[in-house]
């Protein structure tokens, strides 16, 4: 069965620096997605970026990097520059898009930034 | 445009008590979700639609039942609250496609004493 796993509960990173959020996945199908979403304190979900399994290339979007490591089964999210805004909860999530599209999230990961 | 819409925000339930909760979206989408969302564990797949009319299980479905009333509404009811199912529970639709994104609504946040 599919699985996330986040494993860092928390991380906290100074404005400006840079931080890495762990996610680590399980799949026996090939084709597969990756999303990560952002949940502030206000309570939605806004996503923030995608990658695909037959992806060539890391996704990027703005200040979001998905460090992707196909053989060790991890998607990890890079945040450049952060900023205060980043302050948020953090989820990694994947489809399987031959077992119906759902969505499995992992646990999430809390991000404090602080000036 | 208004996206993925719920109804309530907010619900304080006792035990036993029967409730609705409403979603709407006007994205044209094929496929919606319910999920819920406890402390620690993430969001849990309840129920989803993947077409007009049809409906299949998530993984925590017990204790719930759906209703894909069109393409634009999809509703989920608990029949007898528990308070195991204090929660905030978010809709979501989507494409269906593999590199599309789930948009999801603002959530409902449920208490049940």
């Amino acid at each position: 069965a599919q699985k996330i796993t986040q494993t860092q509960p928390g991380m906290f990173v100074q404005e400006k620096e840079a931080v890495t959020l762990d996610c680590t996945y399980d799949t026996s199908d090939p084709s597969y997605g990756l999303f990560w979403y952002k949940q502030p304190s206000s309570g939605e979900m806004i996503f923030l970026i995608y990658q695909g399994s037959y992806d060539q290339q890391n996704a990027t979007e703005g200040r979001y990097s998905l460090n992707f490591q196909k053989a060790r089964k991890s998607a990890n999210l890079v945040i450049s520059a952060s900023q205060l805004g980043d302050s948020a909860m953090y989820f990694c999530a994947m489809r399987e898009p031959h077992n119906t599209d759902k969505l499995i999230f992992g646990t999430g990961t809390r991000l404090q930034v602080f000036p | 445009n208004a996206g993925v819409t719920q109804t309530p925000k907010f619900q304080v339930l006792k035990t036993g008590q029967s409730m609705t909760l409403q979603c709407a979206q006007d994205m044209n989408h094929n496929s919606m979700y319910w999920y819920r969302q406890d402390p620690g564990m993430g969001l849990r797949l309840i129920y989803y639609s993947a077409s007009e009319g049809t409906t299949d299980k998530g993984e925590v479905p017990n204790g719930y039942n759906v209703s894909r009333l069109n393409k634009r509404e999809f509703s989920l009811r608990l029949e007898s609250a528990a308070p195991s199912q204090t929660s905030v529970y978010f809709c979501a639709s989507g494409t269906g496609a593999r590199q599309e994104t789930q948009y999801f609504g603002p959530g409902t946040r449920l208490l049940v004493l």
